[in-house]
């Protein structure tokens, strides 16, 4: 079965750091595109980046650039995604999602059950 | 940045009934538009990509079609289970972006 399995919830303290993960199975890790996305609590889906584990070139929203480090390694087939300092605007959902095929532009067919990662003193 | 916007933004509508949801992108992006079901605590699901191209598993009630700047999600027969927010997403160019979505509520 193809899937993504993300890592549990976290609860953090504003300034302080934070690395989440996302491992892949069933399918050939290093051929997909792998996406991550925010939901804010109530709000909307928002695109933050996407890697190429096959050789870890990465595109970041605008939005999000500067904010968050999105990285993979390819040999234990996890994606991540990483904060130096987190803020209480980054407390949302945060889902990685695979594209459909190796084609660069094609949609998200699998997606992780999410991460809640909330902040707050 | 390419918006795209959804509408409407919520619809109550009674089962069995059409459901027709658009997306507007503020530029040209081909068919490299795709569409999502999202539950209540649940992820997102691929319901069309590339603007008409049904996902594996997905009811035949829901089709899309479109092209360039005008796209369309529709729901033939609503059926209760479809109650979701339904978003739009373009991977045409970077940034890919998703619409705000659209609530559909059954009656």
């Amino acid at each position: 079965e193809v899937q993504l399995v993300q890592s549990g919830a976290e609860v953090k303290k504003p300034g302080e750091s934070l690395k989440i993960s996302c491992k892949g199975s069933g399918y050939s890790f290093t051929s997909y595109w792998i996406g991550w996305v925010r939901q804010m609590p109530g709000k909307g889906l928002e695109w933050m980046g996407i890697i190429y584990p096959g050789d870890s070139d990465t595109r970041y929203s605008p939005s999000f650039q500067g904010q968050v480090t999105i990285s993979a390694d390819k040999s234990i087939s996890t994606a991540y995604l990483q904060w130096s300092s987190l803020k209480a605007s980054d407390t949302a959902m945060y889902y990685c999602a695979r594209r459909t095929t190796v084609h660069p532009n094609d949609a998200f067919d699998i997606w992780g059950q999410g991460t809640m990662v909330t902040v707050s003193s | 940045e390419i918006v795209l916007t959804q509408s409407p933004d919520f619809q109550s509508v009674t089962p069995k009934e059409k459901v027709t949801i658009t997306c507007r992108a503020s530029q040209s992006i081909g068919s490299s538009l795709h569409w999502y079901q999202q539950k209540p605590d649940q992820s997102p699901k691929l319901l069309i990509k590339y603007a008409s191209q049904s996902f594996s598993g997905v009811p035949s009630r829901f089709s899309g079609s479109g092209s360039g700047t005008d796209f369309t999600l529709t729901i033939n027969s609503l059926e209760a289970e479809d109650a979701a927010t339904y978003y739009c997403h373009q991977s045409s160019s970077l940034p890919e972006t998703f619409g705000q979505g659209t609530k559909v509520e059954i009656k």
